[in-house]
């Protein structure tokens, strides 16, 4: 079974700290997302990694970076929270196959961040 | 990014009626996938079409891909309280230089009552 751990259940920060949220995938997969889910709006696009240190900014980049040492590590990291980022942080990741646009995407948890 | 419109927002039924959800892009889709995420859960994979005018099924649940693959549709058959939940279309980026970038709808929220 593909495993996607995120490293936290809940996290409450304060304005202004830099958060680390971390995402680690089991399967060898070559793609991963970092997604936020807020009620009515869906699941967007923050950042997308097509591979080890290679970074696409998806629909609402800005206040976030993100870092992929290696393959099965994503982090995503929020250089100065703000109330605004509050939201659930879904991780992803699937599989890079030649002719396939896209292939299922295996998601985590879900981290739970509240900023205060 | 790829935008992918999904309606309605929110779906009540009573168990035992029907449901369906509707994903409109405003650019041809080389394929769409189905997610559902139970409430306090995450996004689970249901399937992908990929081919025009594409019906595939899974018991209760029928999915179809559109003529000019702009548009798919979930669609489920006497609801049950297992059905509750979010239900999410997933397409591809429109250009971009990288290959498997996923855009999601906003999703639909169904609520059965028993």
């Amino acid at each position: 079974d593909v495993k996607v751990t995120q490293s936290s259940r809940y996290l409450v920060k304060r304005t202004g700290e830099k958060v680390f949220l971390e995402c680690v995938q089991d399967m060898d997969h070559e793609n991963m997302f970092w997604y936020r889910q807020d009620p009515g709006l869906g699941l967007r696009l923050i950042y997308f990694s097509y591979d080890v240190k290679m970074k696409e900014k998806g629909d609402i980049p800005e206040g976030y970076s993100v870092s992929r040492e290696k393959k099965e590590r994503f982090s995503l990291i929020l250089e100065s929270a703000s109330t605004n980022q509050t939201s659930m942080y879904l991780c992803a990741s699937s599989l890079s196959r030649w002719g396939s646009p896209n292939t299922e995407a295996f998601f985590g948890q879900g981290t739970r961040l509240t900023v205060v | 990014g790829q935008q992918v419109m999904q309606i309605p927002q929110y779906q009540h039924v009573q168990e035992g009626e029907d449901f369906t959800t509707y994903c409109n892009s405003s650019t041809t889709l080389s394929n769409i996938q189905w997610y559902k995420q139970r409430p306090g859960g995450h996004p689970v994979f249901l399937i992908q079409l990929v081919k025009s005018g594409e019906v595939k099924k899974q018991k209760r649940l029928t999915f179809q891909f559109g003529e000019a693959k702009k548009n798919s549709s979930l669609h489920i058959t006497a609801t049950q309280t297992t059905d509750v939940g979010t239900y999410f279309c997933a397409g591809p980026y429109a250009g971009g230089t990288s290959y498997g970038k996923l855009t999601f709808g906003q999703g639909t929220i169904l609520t059965v009552h028993p």
